[in-house]
């Protein structure tokens, strides 16, 4: 079993802010680090997908990096917005095909 | 319409009951994943399945089995539910390995009294 974390467990920022969150993953055997975003009432979808270390990606406002080498990836909001709110979800597979989620990060931007 | 579709939506049954959930895809990919997601825990690999012929377990595959009828058909089927079945079970698909995101389906909620 891969142990994938994330923290914090929850997040309310006002509308306007930036803010981080974190993805810990085991740094042996690293294979690939997804991030996803998972809106109430729909399916999760696909933000990142970085493989190699310092990897940094970016879509609009959101920015993710990886550090291989320590296990532990970043996802970036600059200027949240309420549309923003959702749970970030990262995932590492095992060996390439397992795949291992952490619980999630729950973002709620206060208007 | 939706590129991978789960079928039903939602399910209440009772203990004890054989139940089957349904995915299917139009994306043309290989591989194809059940997950589950309990309150409180992340989504949870069930089986995954890289074509017809390769079907392989997950990281909570007791109590369910699985069946690739097609590349754009894979089930999953409850032999027999038990309450802490209950839950709500993604279908996701994906072109290749894990390097590759996974693209999922709007999800079965399943409640097992």
């Amino acid at each position: 079993i891969l142990n994938v974390e994330q923290s914090p467990q929850s997040l309310h920022v006002q509308e306007g802010d930036s803010t981080n969150f974190t993805c810990s993953f085991p740094s042996s055997n690293f294979y690939a680090l997804h991030w996803y975003r998972w809106e109430t009432a729909k399916s999760p979808e696909a933000l990142f997908v970085m493989t190699l270390n310092g990897d940094e990606k970016k879509k609009g406002r959101i920015s993710a990096t990886l550090n291989t080498k320590e296990g532990y990836s970043y996802l970036y909001i600059k200027g949240s917005q309420p549309e923003d709110s959702a749970t970030y979800l990262c995932a590492s597979p095992y060996t390439g095909n397992q795949f291992y989620f952490g619980t999630g990060t729950s973002l709620t931007v206060i208007p | 319409d939706a590129d991978v579709t789960q079928t039903p939506r939602n399910r209440i049954t009772k203990t004890g009951k054989r139940i089957m959930l349904e995915c299917s895809q139009t994306k043309g990919h290989d591989r194809m994943y059940w997950y589950r997601q309990d309150p409180g825990l992340g989504l949870r690999l069930i089986y995954y399945s890289f074509d017809v012929k390769d079907i392989n377990k997950g990281e909570i595959s007791d109590g369910y089995s699985v069946s690739r009828q097609a590349q754009a058909k894979f089930s999953l089927s409850l032999e027999s539910a038990i309450p802490n079945q209950t839950a709500l079970y993604f279908c996701a698909t994906s072109p290749g390995q894990g390097d590759q995101p996974q693209h999922f389906g709007d999800g079965t909620r399943l409640s097992i009294l």
